[in-house]
């Protein structure tokens, strides 16, 4: 049971780097979404695709780009990292997005920014 | 817009003892709630959810929510608690026709020591 896997786990990068964080999951599940994790801030959901070709942004897009080229990856990418973006990232899915249902978390990916 | 408010960012509780974590939200429309659990270097997990009927949720581990409508809160609570509840948990909510944009709480660290 495989669920959502994100790599990498750990990251550190500098200033203006780029990078991409990968996100897979394997439950045939049209909807996934990306969030970051701050301290006393709770998740904040950064983009959400609900299918193949279809993304759009969430409340802190600024900065991150999506695609959704298939149903089973969603990748993240950072442009031009920057030491507001170091926080722990997590993708998360559900089967269509509908608000009832429950999302999947992957185990998040620690960033750091230098 | 909806939003979430936990109340407690920490609860030090000792094993064996009840403990109750509070939630209230925020919305002009019809929400749908969880609560997640995240242990240390995971992701989050959904410990239980109010869509409709009965106000009073469970959890398979001994927890349980009530949705009060009047006060818009979501408590969560568990009347003995375990080493192993130790963890960090999230209030969440999602309005009824939303694609799946779930507002978290701040969360709240709970520590349970022997």
């Amino acid at each position: 049971n495989a669920g959502v896997t994100q790599t990498p786990k750990f990251q550190v990068l500098k200033t203006g780097q780029s990078m991409t964080l990968q996100c897979a999951q394997d439950m045939n599940h049209e909807y996934m979404s990306w969030y970051r994790q701050d301290p006393g801030m709770g998740l904040r959901l950064i983009h959400y695709s609900v299918g193949a070709g279809i993304t759009d942004q969430g409340e802190v897009p600024n900065g991150y780009n999506v695609s959704r080229s298939t149903t089973e990856d969603f990748p993240l990418r950072l442009l031009s990292a920057a030491p507001s973006q170091t926080s722990v990232y997590f993708c998360a899915s559900s089967p269509n997005g509908q608000g009832n249902q429950p999302q999947h978390f992957g185990d998040g990916t620690r960033l750091s920014i230098l | 817009a909806q939003s979430v408010t936990q109340l407690d960012s920490q609860v030090p509780v000792f094993e064996e003892a009840p403990v109750e974590l509070r939630c209230n939200y925020s919305s002009s429309v019809s929400v749908y709630l969880f609560w997640y659990v995240q242990y240390p270097n995971q992701g989050l997990q959904l410990l239980l959810k109010y869509l409709s009927g009965s106000t009073l949720v469970k959890s398979i581990n001994g927890f349980e929510a009530e949705f009060n409508k009047s006060q818009t809160s979501f408590h969560l609570r568990k009347p003995s608690v375990h080493i192993s509840d130790t963890a960090e948990y999230f209030c969440a909510v999602t309005v009824t026709d939303s694609w799946g944009k779930l507002q978290f709480g701040a969360g709240t660290q709970v520590v349970v020591t022997p």
